[in-house]
C-alpha cells in the first residue's frame, strides 16, 4: 500500500531551528510537496522536490533522497506566525497526491 | 496560480438534508478535485472532477452520497447528500495547476451536521 509517515506534533522555541521529517513509501514517484495549513485555513504550497538535494526559499528548506523515501522541511529563524500543521505529499505514478497525516508544529516564545 | 473560491463557507444542516458546495476558479484549469478534512485529520481526497467526464471517486466514496458536477473548467460542485453528523467536516477543492501538478486550494467549507 502506499504510505507516507510524519511525526504527529513537535515543538519548537522561537529563532530556533526545526526539521520535520517525511518518509514515504508510494506506487510510483512524481515529486513530494510541503504544505503550510494554518488552524481553520487551506494548505497553501510550501515547496516541491522531484530531484535528490536541498531546495531553499528564504527562511524555509525542502531535502529529498528519493533512494531513501525520505524528506524534510528545514524551518530556521522561527517565528511565532509560522506555529501551523506541516503536510507532505506525494505524488505518484497517476499523479495523484498522497497526503500525510501532517506535524503540528508549536511555537514557545 | 490560480485563485479559487467556494460557497457557502460555513453551514449548519439537518440530518437528512443535503448541501451542495460550489467551487469557482479564476483560470480555466484540467484537473480539480475534492477533499474532506475531519478535525485534527489530513486531508482525504473524495474524487478527482476532469471536465468532460464522469468524476473518478476514492475508495469508500460514491456518486450517490457524493454527486459531483463538473459543467465547465472553472466551476465544479460537490453535493454531500442525506447527511448525518458523520459528514461533519471540512470540504476543500482544489485544482492542479500543469508544470509539477502542484495544487491550489479554496478556502474550504465547514459543514457541521446536526
Amino acid at each position: 500500500g502506499q504510505n507516507i509517515d510524519q511525526p504527529t506534533e513537535m515543538t519548537a522555541t522561537e529563532g530556533a531551528i526545526v526539521q520535520i521529517n517525511c518518509t514515504y513509501q508510494t506506487s510510483g514517484f512524481n515529486g513530494l510537496f510541503w504544505y503550510q495549513q494554518h488552524a481553520g485555513e487551506a494548505p497553501t504550497f510550501l515547496s516541491y522536490n522531484v530531484l535528490d538535494g536541498l531546495e531553499e526559499k528564504g527562511r524555509f528548506s525542502s531535502f529529498l533522497s528519493r533512494s531513501k523515501g525520505y524528506s524534510y522541511l528545514l524551518l530556521k529563524e522561527l517565528q511565532m506566525k509560522d506555529s501551523a500543521s506541516y503536510l507532505c505529499a506525494v505524488s505518484d505514478s497517476n499523479y495523484q497526491l498522497i497526503w500525510g497525516a501532517g506535524t503540528k508544529l508549536i511555537i514557545k516564545p | 496560480s490560480a485563485v479559487i473560491s467556494q460557497k457557502p463557507s460555513r453551514d449548519i444542516c439537518q440530518r437528512g438534508t443535503s448541501l451542495t458546495i460550489q467551487c469557482q476558479v479564476d483560470s480555466q484549469v484540467t484537473m480539480m478535485f475534492w477533499y474532506r478534512q475531519q478535525p485534527g485529520q489530513s486531508l482525504t481526497l473524495i474524487a478527482t472532477a476532469n471536465q468532460g467526464s464522469e468524476a473518478t471517486y476514492e475508495s469508500g466514496f460514491v456518486i450517490d452520497k457524493f454527486p459531483i458536477s463538473r459543467p465547465n473548467l472553472t466551476f465544479s460542485t460537490l453535493t454531500v447528500s442525506n447527511m448525518s453528523p458523520e459528514d461533519s467536516s471540512i470540504y476543500l477543492c482544489s485544482v492542479g495547476v500543469a508544470d509539477y501538478n502542484e495544487q491550489f486550494f479554496g478556502p474550504g467549507t465547514r459543514l457541521t451536521v446536526l
